[in-house]
């Protein structure tokens, strides 16, 4: 049971190229969520996915893009990466509706040092 | 929105000594609150976790207290040890299409040994 697995570990972008975070899970969580965490700063929420097929925008959405095709997998992409998403993204999940799936905790993956130049 | 907040930014106890952090909400309809530990380049962990129908729940060395009428929580760490160094994050959660989590922005712990 590995829990949230998150890919690439790390990665280094020049302005304007594009890439794809990839986040799964295998505790069949319903809910998956993308945060960026800044040096000395808490989580902010990217996006987040209630369910298969399902997206929805939260704190910080701008310039980003997701999907959720497959339940075990939240995709996070960036079209036209900038300076300022340089950052560490995670990713995390929550919910099992084998049992109350509300107010649970959430797990998070390892997260990815993203650094755009 | 949800709107948390959570002090002190920074906290330095020497070994041994209890340590608290208090965060406050501003949603009402809040009703989950778990505490995250988050040891540096690592991922934040659950340490320990309250909902709105418990006052206080202790796990060793940590407990936590929850206070709904004037909307606070507080994570309470006793005989602390220098591996409790870490950032420590607040969360608020509610059900609304799907279960939203709002972070503190964290504070970060100093055990001096």
């Amino acid at each position: 049971n590995a829990g949230v697995t998150q890919t690439p570990k790390f990665r280094v972008l020049k302005t304007g190229q594009s890439m794809t975070l990839l986040c799964a899970q295998d505790m069949n969580h319903e809910y998956m969520y993308w945060y960026r965490q800044d040096p000395g700063m808490g989580l902010r929420l990217i996006h987040y996915s209630v369910g298969e097929g399902t997206t929805a925008k939260g704190e910080v959405p701008d310039g980003y893009n997701v999907s959720r095709l497959k339940k075990q997998n939240f995709l996070l992409g960036l079209e036209s990466a900038a300076p300022s998403q340089t950052s560490v993204y995670f990713c995390a999940s929550t919910g099992n509706r084998g049992a109350d799936y509300s107010n649970q905790p959430q797990h998070f993956g390892d997260g990815t040092r993203l650094s755009i130049l | 929105g949800e709107n948390v907040e959570q002090h002190p930014s920074t906290l330095s106890v020497q070994e041994g000594d209890s340590a608290v952090i208090k965060c406050t909400y501003s949603d009402s309809a809040s009703n989950y609150f778990p505490w995250y530990k988050q040891e540096l380049g690592k991922r934040p962990q659950l340490i320990i976790d309250i909902r709105s129908n418990v006052g206080e729940k202790k796990d060793q060395r940590i407990a936590v207290t929850l206070n709904k009428t004037a909307k606070h929580f507080s994570l309470h760490i006793t005989e602390t040890q220098p591996e409790d160094s870490a950032v420590y994050f607040c969360a608020a959660s509610r059900e609304n299409y799907g279960q939203n989590f709002v972070f503190g922005p964290g504070t970060r712990l100093s055990v001096l040994p």
